[in-house]
């Protein structure tokens, strides 16, 4: 079936480094990709999201570009801050029998940024 | 919109015990998803639902673990006896569409178990 591999961390930065999380997949097709953020004590939410080859992805000054050439998803930032500290998941959308869908996650980076 | 609602939050039991956790999906939401998270195996789904049918429960561990949804509004996952090893954090998440690439899921806070 589908995967995807990260980086593995843990990622120590200090406040306003850049960040670069890398992430690769495998698919029979053609998925869309995500990012999501876990904070300590929360559940995942979505980061951004990307639907097609070509399509960069942005929020909250993060940023991902779907490489199909590469089949890569890397995240980035230019200038972290302490609150970003958290856990970072890479997934794919799989498409499964009777045409529903689940994501496949990554195994998730934990990011510390420090004052 | 209160997002997806599950309880307990926190839940500690005796190895041989049942456990029951519940889950609200977002309304209007069809489809529902138990995921299981631990240190050593990271994010895992467990069993999903799409207008309440069980599509996909492969990622069930045992035949202790099962899960319901009676109805568009509430999911049970229960555990019958529960060991140590099922100590993790239990996510349920849901999504509003069937079909379609471009769909997200939305978590709830998660419950904590741990087996004693």
């Amino acid at each position: 079936g589908d995967s995807v591999t990260q980086m593995e961390g843990p990622v120590t930065l200090s406040e306003e480094a850049c960040l670069t999380i890398n992430c690769t997949y495998t698919a029979t097709g053609y998925p869309s990709l995500f990012w999501y953020v876990q904070y300590p004590g929360e559940g995942l939410q979505l980061l951004l999201k990307a639907t097609k080859a070509d399509d960069k992805g942005s929020n909250k000054g993060f940023e991902a570009t779907y490489r199909k050439e590469t089949t890569s998803f890397h995240l980035e930032k230019g200038s972290v801050q302490v609150s970003d500290s958290a856990v970072y998941f890479c997934a794919l959308s799989e498409l499964t029998q009777g045409g529903s869908e689940k994501l496949v996650f990554g195994k998730g980076t934990k990011l510390t940024v420090n004052p | 919109d209160a997002g997806v609602i599950q309880s307990p939050r926190h839940e500690v039991t005796e190895m041989g015990q049942e456990v029951t956790l519940r889950c609200k999906p977002i309304s209007g939401h069809n489809s529902l998803f138990w995921y299981r998270q631990t240190m050593m195996r990271g994010l895992e789904l467990l069993i999903y639902f799409n207008n309440n049918v069980p599509i996909d429960d492969s990622g069930m561990p045992e035949d202790r673990f099962s899960a319901k949804m009676p109805n568009a509004s509430f999911s049970t996952l229960k555990i019958q006896p529960s060991e140590p090893r099922d100590s993790a954090v239990y996510f349920c998440a849901s999504s509003p569409s069937t079909s379609g690439s471009s769909y997200e899921q939305y978590f709830g806070p998660g419950t904590r178990l741990t087996v004693t």
